[in-house]
């Protein structure tokens, strides 16, 4: 089936740092989504990115929808210890119901 | 508003016991989703529901069945468990429908299962 590579799968960070995170498809996709997950939390959708291009953000997260359709970028700037968590990407073509997600890149935050 | 709710938040099971996960939202969304979560593998599509009265399968629907109650709720039952569906389910929901352009699926808290 259709996979998502996320990476990194995982990053430490110092606290004020910049954080920049990717996935990548075999398939073309028209929608990508980016979430955060904190522990025993459901994920919590941050950007949602409908074109080619499409540059977007969220506060201090901005996310891109790559230009050939198959990967989408994630960067967090400043960061701060409450961003620790997962963050998802997940993918999906026109016409389906059915979004693929990566598997997620765990951030730690070191104060 | 709630958003996405579901219960229980914890469950523990014996091989061959039976449960349903429920789950309900109050964003008068058309489609709702069940997925699982485990170790590595993200979120796994089980069933979904693209409105009150449709379901499909989704990626792995094996050893589960749902049903669509109304508009606001979607439930997922395992009939025999078995330790293989040890995970963590989530349910989801959209609007507009699932196969709009425009498909932003908000998540519930989770719940935590587990099979002996």
């Amino acid at each position: 089936g259709q996979q998502l590579n996320q990476s990194p799968q995982s990053m430490f960070i110092q606290e004020g740092e910049d954080v920049s995170m990717n996935c990548t498809s075999s398939s073309i996709f028209n929608t990508w989504l980016w979430y955060k997950q904190d522990p025993g939390e459901g994920p919590v959708l941050l950007i949602a990115l409908y074109k080619a291009g499409e540059l977007t953000s969220n506060g201090r997260l901005t996310a891109q929808f790559g230009i050939t359709r198959k990967d989408s970028f994630l960067n967090i700037s400043a960061s701060i210890p409450s961003d620790v968590g997962i963050y998802f990407c997940a993918g999906r073509t026109s016409g389906t119901y059915k979004y693929i997600f990566g598997t997620g890149t765990r951030l730690k935050v070191l104060a | 508003n709630a958003g996405v709710t579901q219960t229980p938040k914890f469950q523990v099971l014996k091989t061959g016991q039976s449960m349903t996960l429920q789950c309900a939202q109050d964003m008068n969304h058309n489609s709702m989703y069940w997925y699982r979560q485990d170790p590595g593998m993200g979120l796994r599509l089980i069933y979904y529901s693209a409105s009150e009265g449709t379901t499909d399968k989704g990626e792995v629907p094996n050893g589960y069945n749902v049903s669509r109650l109304n508009k606001r709720e979607f439930s997922l039952r395992l009939e025999s468990a078995a330790p293989s569906q040890t995970s963590v389910y989530f349910c989801a929901s959209s609007e507009p429908g699932a196969l709009s352009s425009y498909n932003e699926q908000f998540f519930g808290p989770g719940t935590r299962l587990t099979v002996l």
